[in-house]
């Protein structure tokens, strides 16, 4: 079935540094991905997605880079702020349709001050 | 920020006592929705609604079934709750043509709790 890798699990960085988290897909027909955050007890916020007609977009400090061919995206975040501690789902939509998403297991983003 | 609405926030029920939980959406979304997420995962989509076209996971428990009576609503029932179907259930909308999937849009979540 479709499957989803994240890494890391936990991702702790000083703040005003970088953070990388990376996914992988497995289902060549997805062309869909989101970037969620999710702050404790609270409902996943989109944050960023992309399509696989591009290869990378940016909004402001967050950026997200696609490889189809590798099966891989990245979420990248500059300059990290304490409130970007949070847990981040990637996903992807299974089969390339409108059904649904499958979700990687979550990054724990600390943001050391 | 009412665009997605779930209640009820947090649902007690006993062993085996049926549940239902409700969302509601004013973005006149033609997509509905629900993910299971249990403690530390990620969300589990669970079936979701094509217009009036019920469209169930292959891992669905029979336990959970959903109706959507109209475009506005959309209702998970769990038909026998048990200590492990505890978890936030997520109700989620999208407004998709044809085949592609656009953005997902969230609710709060229900949080429920099994004794």
């Amino acid at each position: 079935g479709e499957n989803v890798e994240q890494h890391p699990s936990t991702l702790s960085v000083q703040e005003g540094d970088s953070a990388v988290i990376k996914c992988t897909y497995s289902d060549s027909a997805s062309n869909y991905f989101p970037w969620y955050k999710q702050e404790l007890g609270k409902r996943p916020q989109l944050i960023i997605d992309i399509r696989s007609n591009v290869g990378e977009k940016k909004d402001q400090r967050i950026a997200v880079t696609l490889n189809k061919t590798a099966k891989h995206f990245s979420l990248h975040i500059t300059e990290t702020q304490p409130e970007d501690s949070a847990v981040y789902f990637c996903a992807a939509n299974f089969g390339g349709g409108a059904d649904g998403l499958t979700f990687g297991k979550g990054t724990h983003l600390i943001i050391q001050p | 920020d009412a665009m997605v609405i779930q209640n009820p926030r947090y649902q007690v029920t006993q062993f085996g006592k049926p549940v239902t939980l409700s969302c509601s959406q004013t973005l006149n979304h033609n997509v509905m929705y629900w993910y299971q997420q249990k403690s530390s995962q990620a969300p589990k989509l669970l079936f979701h609604y094509y217009d009036k076209d019920f469209n169930n996971e292959a891992d669905t428990p029979d336990n959970f079934q959903s109706r959507r009576p109209n475009t506005s609503f959309c209702f998970l029932d769990i038909r026998s709750p048990g200590l492990g179907d505890a978890a936030m259930y997520l109700c989620a909308t999208s407004r998709n043509a044809a085949s592609a999937q656009e953005t997902q849009y969230f609710g709060p979540g229900t949080r429920l709790l099994v004794l």
